[in-house]
């Protein structure tokens, strides 16, 4: 079965200070892997997402992840945090079946920032 | 561009009514889906709309149905409210690929059922 986990429940960083969120999955193909940023004034947003290709993606705001697959991770990193990366944030699998494609997500991991 | 629109942003219903949710896509979008948020059970996939027709579904009771509209938008109905269906129901817009494209998410709508 598909899952997602999110080992962190909550992380609390510097500003300026480097980021790691963890994400393990467990898919039997090759994952469709997503990570989405939910804040109180911008709703949910994509970040980035991984099909295939080159194992380290490049996302919007400064975010990158990589897809390891001997780990089944694809955690998310960002070398400088900015006081609006406060937020939650979701690590996803997308599981491909026809007719029954699905998004399953992990728990979440909120992320404080201190000044 | 607007974005993408849910009606109404806050419902309180009553355990065994039913309710209807509403999403308007973003202009030329034509693939809506919808995703309920909960504290316990985090963030579900419920189904997926494309061209009128439910492409994907999730793992969800019969009870939690939609539809989508010639104009994209669509609506999304929970009969017989259970007290565990209180929740932040999402909706989101793509182009036309769907889940698995970037999605466009609504405010959403926070249902309390009583």
């Amino acid at each position: 079965a598909q899952s997602v986990t999110q080992p962190d429940i909550h992380i609390t960083v510097s500003e300026g200070a480097s980021l790691e969120l963890r994400c393990n999955y467990s898919y039997g193909a090759t994952p469709y892997l997503f990570w989405y940023v939910q804040s109180p004034g911008q709703g949910l947003q994509l970040l980035l997402k991984y099909f295939s290709g080159d194992t380290l993606v490049q996302g919007i705001k400064g975010f990158e992840a990589e897809f390891k697959r001997s780990q089944s991770s694809f955690n998310l990193r960002k070398p400088s945090v900015h006081w609006s990366d406060a937020a939650e944030y979701f690590c996803a699998v997308g599981a491909r079946q026809t007719g029954a494609n699905n998004l399953f997500f992990g728990t979440g991991t909120r992320l404080t920032v201190i000044p | 561009k607007a974005g993408v629109t849910q009606t109404p942003r806050y419902l309180i219903k009553t355990r065994g009514q039913q309710v209807t949710l509403s999403c308007s896509p973003i202009s030329g979008h034509r693939s809506v889906s919808w995703y309920q948020q909960t504290p316990g059970q985090g963030l579900q996939f419920l189904f997926e709309y494309f061209s009128e027709t439910q492409r994907n579904k999730g793992n969800f009771p019969g009870r939690f149905s939609g539809r989508q509209f010639s104009n994209s938008r669509s609506e999304m109905n929970v009969s017989t409210l259970e007290l565990g269906d209180s929740a932040l129901y999402l909706c989101a817009s793509s182009l036309s690929t769907g889940i698995f494209d970037e999605q466009y998410f609504g405010p959403g709508t926070r249902l309390t059922v009583t």
